[in-house]
């Protein structure tokens, strides 16, 4: 698989592997967190989420891991597919009223098959 | 398909006019966010609307207004338009004002000329 240990704009991987993408938070007060995918010309589609008081949680071929010590989020791909192609966004959250999603840096995906 | 649905799909100005732009939630969601995303870049919040009150607010100025109405559709308004106000317009519903998931819709691709 590939993988990534700091924040790239892009990764390109080939179909099957697995995928890692890499992302830093800014505000060690955060406790929500998701991971969006957008694809050309689209709104950003909910993939997964974490709250702080967890560690790692996954879903259906994806798992995101949460590192609050360094403020760092990983979002892993398993399998990836052509259709997995499109810009990831990690997006962080208070659980305030009111509160606004900040957004990471999107790391753009590319799936060769 | 999120259920938030954003009208008009695309729309082109001319510098200093006013632009309004719509957004019906998803059923159940009493909280909508508005987002501009520029090209190539992340979201970024312009300010939150919780039962029809504006419930947060991002670094927009004051040009950069909105609505909420009982049925908890959203309108953003936008007066005199600068060429930077080029952007792919988003809202988000969600079922609270913090720490909830946001579901987007697909955007208002704004072109100001």
């Amino acid at each position: 698989g590939e993988s990534v240990g700091l924040h790239l704009p892009t990764l390109s991987v080939q179909e099957g592997d697995n995928s890692i993408i890499n992302c830093a938070y800014s505000n060690s007060a955060s406790d929500y967190f998701i991971w969006y995918k957008q694809e050309s010309g689209k709104g950003p589609q909910f993939i997964i989420d974490i709250r702080s008081n967890m560690d790692k949680r996954q879903g259906q071929r994806v798992t995101v891991l949460l590192n609050k010590t360094v403020k760092h989020l990983s979002l892993q791909i398993a399998a990836t597919q052509p259709g997995d192609s499109a810009v990831y966004f990690c997006a962080e959250s208070l659980n305030q009223a009111g509160t606004a999603l900040i957004f990471g840096k999107g790391t753009t995906l590319s799936v060769s098959s | 398909e999120t259920g938030v649905t954003q009208s008009p799909t695309h729309l082109i100005k001319t510098r200093g006019q006013q632009v309004t732009l719509r957004c019906s939630s998803q059923s159940g969601h009493n909280t909508v966010s508005w987002y501009q995303q520029a090209l190539g870049q992340g979201p970024q919040f312009i300010f939150q609307y919780y039962r029809e009150e504006e419930n947060g607010r991002g670094n927009f100025p004051p040009r950069f207004s909105g609505l909420q109405f009982p049925n908890y559709s959203s309108e953003l308004n936008v007066n005199a338009l600068e060429l930077d106000d080029s952007a792919l317009y988003l809202c988000a519903s969600s079922l609270g004002t913090g720490g909830d998931t946001q579901y987007f819709g697909p955007g208002t691709r704004l072109t100001v000329l």
